[in-house]
Parts: C-alpha cells; sequence; structure tokens
C-alpha cells in the first residue's frame, strides 16, 4: 500500500519569500512522485515528476523538488514565491509510470501569499 | 494539443437519481482514469480504463461504474445518487502501453451538487 503526507493544510509566505511544501511518502517499490497545483475551479496541473532519473526536478513556474530516499520525502520549493502562487498543492505518488494502478494523493497544502 | 475535456462542468441532481458524466482524453491517450475530490475525503482514485477495459478500480461502492468507448473516450455513470456523491470528478487522461501509463494530465472536472 502506499500513502502520501503533505505536513501543514495551510501555508503562508511573504511574497519573494522562499515556499517550501513538505511531502513525505510511503511505498513499498520504488515510487514514482508527483506535484500538482490545483487553482479554484479548476483541475489539477503537473507541476513536476520524479521517475527514478535525477533526484532534484526542475518544474514549472519556478518550483522545484528533491527526492531523498533516506527520508522518504519529495519536498517542493520555489526561491521566491509570488501571488500567482496561491492555490492548492497536491503530492501524489503511484508505484508505476502514472496510471494503472490509480494515484495515492496527500491531503493537499493551500498555499496563501502574502504581499 | 487539446487538452482533456469533461462535460457537464456542473451538474445538479436529486437523491436517489443517477447522472452519468463524460471525458474526451488527449489525442493518442488510451488510458483515462476517475478521481473523486471531496473536501472530507481529498483525492481518491476510482478506476482506470486503457482501450475499453478496466484495469484497476478504488475502494468505491457499486453504485460507480464506467466504460471507455474505442476512441478511448470514457464515461463513468453513478446510480441512486447520495447527498455524499456531491463532489468534483476529475478525469484524466495518459499514453501508454498495456504493461504502465505515462503522467496523468487531469480535465477541468465536473462539479456535482445532490440535493
Amino acid at each position: 500500500a502506499q500513502s502520501v503526507t503533505q505536513l501543514g493544510s495551510h501555508v503562508s509566505v511573504s511574497e519573494g519569500a522562499l515556499v517550501l511544501l513538505r511531502c513525505n511518502y510511503s511505498s513499498s517499490v520504488p515510487p514514482y512522485l508527483f506535484w500538482y497545483v490545483q487553482y479554484p475551479n479548476q483541475g489539477l496541473q503537473l507541476l513536476l515528476k520524479y521517475t527514478s532519473a535525477a533526484t532534484l526536478v526542475k518544474g514549472i513556474n519556478g518550483f522545484e523538488a528533491e527526492f531523498k530516499k533516506s527520508e522518504t520525502s519529495f519536498h517542493l520549493t520555489k526561491p521566491s514565491a509570488h501571488m500567482s502562487d496561491a492555490a492548492e498543492y497536491f503530492c501524489a505518488v503511484t508505484s508505476k509510470g502514472g496510471g494503472a494502478d490509480g494515484l495515492t494523493f496527500g491531503k493537499g497544502t493551500h498555499l496563501i501569499i502574502q504581499p | 494539443k487539446a487538452g482533456v475535456t469533461q462535460t457537464p462542468r456542473y451538474l445538479i441532481k436529486t437523491r436517489g437519481q443517477q447522472v452519468t458524466l463524460s471525458c474526451s482524453p488527449i489525442s493518442g491517450h488510451r488510458s483515462v482514469s476517475w478521481y473523486q475530490q471531496t473536501p472530507g475525503q481529498g483525492l481518491q482514485f476510482l478506476f482506470e480504463y486503457f482501450s475499453e477495459t478496466q484495469r484497476n478500480k478504488g475502494n468505491f461502492p457499486g453504485r460507480f461504474s464506467g466504460r471507455q468507448f474505442s476512441n478511448s473516450r470514457s464515461e463513468m455513470n453513478v446510480s441512486t445518487l447520495e447527498l455524499g456523491d456531491s463532489a468534483l470528478y476529475l478525469c484524466a487522461s495518459s499514453s501508454g502501453t498495456s504493461e504502465t501509463t505515462d503522467t496523468q494530465y487531469f480535465g477541468p472536472g465536473t462539479r456535482l451538487t445532490v440535493l
């Protein structure tokens, strides 16, 4: 069985500050890990994915995440927050490329950007 | 390429009725997955179809069913609606083979309200 824990249902940062959203996973097999973002009344947009290649993954909009097997973590970071980053962020895990066994999602972290 | 499309975007039904939601995947994608998103339970995997065959199913009652057509378009059906079925239903498509699938790309969702 797989699971994802996202620490902090709400994270608030000032515009221009570092964004750090935490994700820890549990998987009995090598995982594939994803970060998705959801804006109000929209579907999920892929930010980045880890599929056992480089442990530091760069995504869209300046986000990146580092896979740390020893810590079973896949935290999402962005050096400088922008107002447009305010959204809900979801970390997800699967044991295959992305679909056949379904993605297991964390509960989500609502990112608030203070002006 | 056009993204994943879902119709309708909004639905209002009453308890006991049934509903059918539609999803058109990205051109060339043969895998379609469905997810339910609620404030209480978060994002939960419903089922996945590949080449008209259901490959995996989440932990939902039999009232939730789906199918996939030869053009990869998919429908999901919920019978005997309950208040708790009110949710955002998300469809995701991905490429891949019969053994695995690639990254999932999500549609905007269908917001179902059960009164």
